[in-house]
């Protein structure tokens, strides 16, 4: 079982819908939880972080950590076209950081 | 934008040439990564370096060396260029290092797309 495991898509929406990007993960030693956006012959840049379990808003973004499912989730609102992109999980414990494999999001105008 | 830059962005080359990638950040972070960027395998890392001449392996770590005689510069060599290593390369820098009780977050270049025939 790879120790981070992500639905690579692609996903594709309708400008405004409510968009769910999510990971599970095996190791219950990780402590910090991320969310990397890559734009297209980009390289990945970070959007948003959570240590330990609970939630973290960010404008349109909400990250949630649910450590006793070993899940995390990305929620974006009102999406835009601007937010077509690879959105990539990473976590760490106090250990290198481990990467999922991308989901590919494409909103639609 | 973290200043790092990569060259070459692009380069094609045959199977058994040695290709070079460098890596050059102005941030002056102590920490510098090279990770490949493959379809259906995501980011994997490939060497890292934790100051001047300070190295280790990451986990695809077989067919390439790197060298780092400046803590501006983290240069990638693959020895004899092989199809396999046909893919995109990332260099990524830190504040601070992975193992630890921090974020790690990293700050990526644009990435050195890599053809080999």
């Amino acid at each position: 079982q790879k120790e981070v495991e992500q639905d690579p898509g692609p996903l594709s929406v309708p400008e405004g819908a409510i968009v769910s990007l999510n990971c599970t993960y095996s190791n219950s030693a990780f402590q910090y939880f991320m969310w990397y956006r890559q734009y297209s012959r980009k390289g990945p840049e970070l959007l948003m972080y959570t240590y330990s379990s609970g939630n973290k808003e960010d404008g349109r973004f909400t990250a949630q950590v649910d450590k006793s499912s070993k899940y995390i989730s990305l929620f974006i609102r009102d999406s835009q076209p601007s937010d077509s992109a690879t959105y990539l999980c990473a976590m760490k414990g106090n250990t290198p950081l481990v990467f999922g494999k991308g989901t590919r999001l494409s909103v639609i105008a | 934008d973290a200043g790092i830059t990569q060259s070459p962005r692009h380069k094609v080359t045959e199977t058994g040439t040695p290709v070079t990638l460098r890596c050059h950040q102005t941030e002056n972070h102590r920490y510098m990564y090279w990770y490949r960027q493959d379809p259906g395998h995501g980011l994997r890392l490939i060497h890292y370096s934790y100051g001047v001449k300070d190295t280790d392996k990451g986990e695809v770590s077989d067919g390439y060396s790197v060298s780092r005689s400046k803590t501006e510069d983290f240069l990638l060599t693959l020895e004899s260029a092989t199809s396999s290593q046909t893919s995109v390369y990332f260099c990524a820098i830190s504040e601070f290092g992975q193992q630890g009780a921090n974020t790690g977050e990293l700050f990526f270049g644009e990435g050195s797309r890599l053809t080999v025939l």
